[in-house]
């Protein structure tokens, strides 16, 4: 059975750094691209950025470009999305998701991390 | 980016009733459309890609229509379990992105 087990829930302060955590099983992890997606308080879904842990290709949508980093530890079937400085604005429930082997659609969810950032 | 707008945001509806949501992109798609379905606190599920194609598992009352700029999610016979918010995404470009969603609750 697909899963992808996420790190637990952060009440961080603005300025500090976080990296959370998304970890596979039940399928081949280095082979699937997974993709990160965040979701403001009340509001829809955005893609983060994907990875792929074969060989760390990486690309960010524009808008997060700069502002946060994914990778990969394919030795440990996980993935990462962390911040070197967190902002108030960054406070929402984080997604990971595996992209479908053949086509570029979400079929697996991790459950969610919340990320508060709150002075 | 390609922008994905859905209408309406909100739409009352009771149990076996039929209802039908759209998504419309900024530019054609093909289709390379997605449909999740959302709880509250919960991470989203797909039900339908490449516009139609029903992920193994979803029921039969779901379905997806349409292609270049314009589709449908339409669920035929309302269930309990069916109120949720509903979201479409299109894969056709990268960023891949997603409309705001089409809320479904009781009416």
């Amino acid at each position: 059975e697909v899963q992808l087990e996420q790190s637990g829930a952060e009440v961080k302060k603005p300025g500090e750094s976080l990296k959370i955590s998304c970890q596979g099983s039940g399928y081949n992890f280095t082979t699937h691209w997974i993709a990160w997606v965040r979701q403001r308080p009340g509001e829809g879904l955005e893609l983060v950025g994907i990875t792929y842990p074969g060989d760390s290709d990486t690309r960010y949508s524009p808008s997060f470009q700069g502002q946060v980093t994914i990778s990969a530890d394919k030795s440990i079937g996980t993935a990462y999305l962390q911040w070197s400085s967190l902002k108030t604005s960054d406070t929402a429930m984080y997604f990971c998701a595996r992209r479908n082997p053949w086509d570029y659609f979400f079929d697996y969810w991790g459950q969610g991390t919340r990320v508060t950032v709150s002075s | 980016d390609i922008q994905m707008t859905q209408s309406p945001s909100t739409l009352s509806a009771s149990v076996g009733d039929r209802v039908s949501f759209t998504c419309r992109a900024g530019q054609s798609i093909s289709n390379w459309l997605a449909w999740y379905q959302q709880k509250p606190g919960k991470a989203p599920k797909l039900l339908i890609y490449k516009a139609s194609a029903l992920q193994s598992g979803v029921p039969s009352r779901f379905s997806g229509s349409g292609s270049g700029t314009e589709f449908t999610l339409t669920i035929t016979s309302l269930q309990p379990d069916d109120f949720a918010t509903y979201y479409c995404q299109q894969y056709t470009k990268f960023p891949w992105t997603f409309g705001h969603g089409t809320k479904v609750e009781v009416k």
